[in-house]
This record gives C-alpha cells, sequence and structure tokens, in this order.
C-alpha cells in the first residue's frame, strides 16, 4: 500500500522559513515524479512545484519562484520543500503527491493527508 | 490559462449529475477530476478526460468537447457528496486548478 506523509508544519512569522517534508512507503520514489500542492483555508487547490523521478527537471508556480526549493532524497523515498522568504498567504494545507511517470505530468495518483503552514506574525 | 467550474450544484440520490470544467487549454491538454471530501486528501477519480483509475466506481464518466470538459455522476450517491476541481497543465508544465464545485447530493 502506498503512503505519503507530510510533516514539518507549523506556525512561522512573515519572512521566516520553514521545510516540509514528505516520507514514502510502498513505492519507489525514484521512479516517479512528485509534487507539492497547497490548499488555503476554506479555498481551492493550488499547485506548487513538481519534480521529475531523477531530480532533474523542477517547475514551480510563479506565486512560490525564487523562494521555495522543491528537492528530493532518493534513497531515503523522500520529498523535500524548502520555504523562505514566507508570506501571509502562503498559508494553507501543503499535500505531496506522486505521479505514475517518472516525468512530471499532472496525473496526481497518490496523496498524503498534508502538513499545515501558517504564517502570522 | 485558466478553468471555470460552477461553484456548486445539487441533485438527489439516485439523480445523475454533471459538472462542467471550461478554458481554452482543455483543446490541447487532458483533463483530471479530484474529488475532496472535508478534511481529507483529494482523490483523483478521472484523469485523461475521460479514463477512471482503478477502484473508482462505474458511476464516475468523464467526457470532453471542444473546451469543456464535464465530469458525469450516474446514480449520484450521498457519499458521492464533496468538493470536486477540474486541473490541467499548461506547455510548460504548470498545473492549472478549476475553482472547484460544491456537489450537495440531497
Amino acid at each position: 500500500e502506498v503512503q505519503l506523509v507530510e510533516s514539518g508544519g507549523g506556525l512561522v512569522k512573515p519572512g521566516g522559513s520553514l521545510r516540509l517534508s514528505c516520507a514514502a512507503s510502498g513505492l519507489s520514489s525514484s521512479s516517479f515524479a512528485m509534487n507539492w500542492v497547497r490548499q488555503a483555508p476554506g479555498k481551492g487547490l493550488e499547485w506548487v512545484a513538481s519534480i521529475s523521478g531523477s531530480g532533474s527537471f523542477i517547475f514551480y508556480a510563479d506565486s512560490v519562484k525564487g523562494r521555495f526549493t522543491i528537492s528530493r532524497d532518493n534513497a531515503k523515498t523522500s520529498l523535500y520543500l524548502q520555504m523562505s522568504s514566507l508570506r501571509v498567504e502562503d498559508t494553507a494545507v501543503y499535500y505531496c503527491a506522486s505521479e505514475w511517470g517518472s516525468h512530471p505530468a499532472g496525473d496526481f495518483e497518490y496523496w498524503g493527508q498534508g502538513t499545515l503552514v501558517t504564517v502570522s506574525s | 490559462y485558466e478553468l471555470t467550474q460552477p461553484s456548486s450544484v445539487s441533485v438527489s440520490p439516485g439523480q445523475t449529475a454533471r459538472i462542467t470544467c471550461s478554458g481554452d487549454g482543455l483543446t490541447k491538454k487532458y483533463a483530471r477530476w479530484l474529488q475532496q471530501k472535508p478534511g481529507q486528501a483529494p482523490l483523483l477519480v478521472i484523469h485523461k478526460d475521460t479514463e477512471r483509475p482503478s477502484g473508482i466506481p462505474e458511476r464516475f464518466s468523464g467526457s470532453s468537447s471542444g473546451t469543456t470538459v464535464t465530469l458525469t455522476i450516474s446514480g449520484a450517491q450521498v457519499e458521492d457528496e464533496a468538493d470536486y476541481y477540474c486541473y490541467s497543465t499548461t506547455d510548460n508544465v504548470a498545473v492549472v486548478f478549476g475553482g472547484g464545485t460544491k456537489l450537495t447530493v440531497l
């Protein structure tokens, strides 16, 4: 059974930094593209970033480009999101989602339960 | 690139629910549909416009015509009450979500 478990969320002040992790089990995470998707409280879904199975291809939403960095450690079957220069509008539940292909294509097959990031002074 | 969905759809149990999603990019890129129940992570119910992942009930189907894709739930059940999101990709691999549709089955 595939499981994705996010961690690292919490309360941070505007301008601060936070690192999210997503631990994958039940799949060979190095074979699959991975994504971060967020959802502000009471709002819809917003794609944040994608990374290919090898880590060679990375894509970001314009809203986080230059502030967030997606990475992965295939030996640990883990995905990360380093977030810096955080803004109040980054407050959201952050989900990791895996795809069934090695290159990002938007096929979000498996999802974690999410971790809440709150940016507030 | 925007995807437009109705904010809400309401049907009685056993009726057919149809949720539309419109966007110019849908003529070139596949659409997918996610179901999200309160407090839960999203679940992929349709991909490649019309294909149903394994484990998704047959009452869920997708169709496409021009710039509009449609999620159809035939014989909607109370447990199908949820938010439904369409989404697609752009040429540079960005992912775009529709605003979501709240389906009420009552």
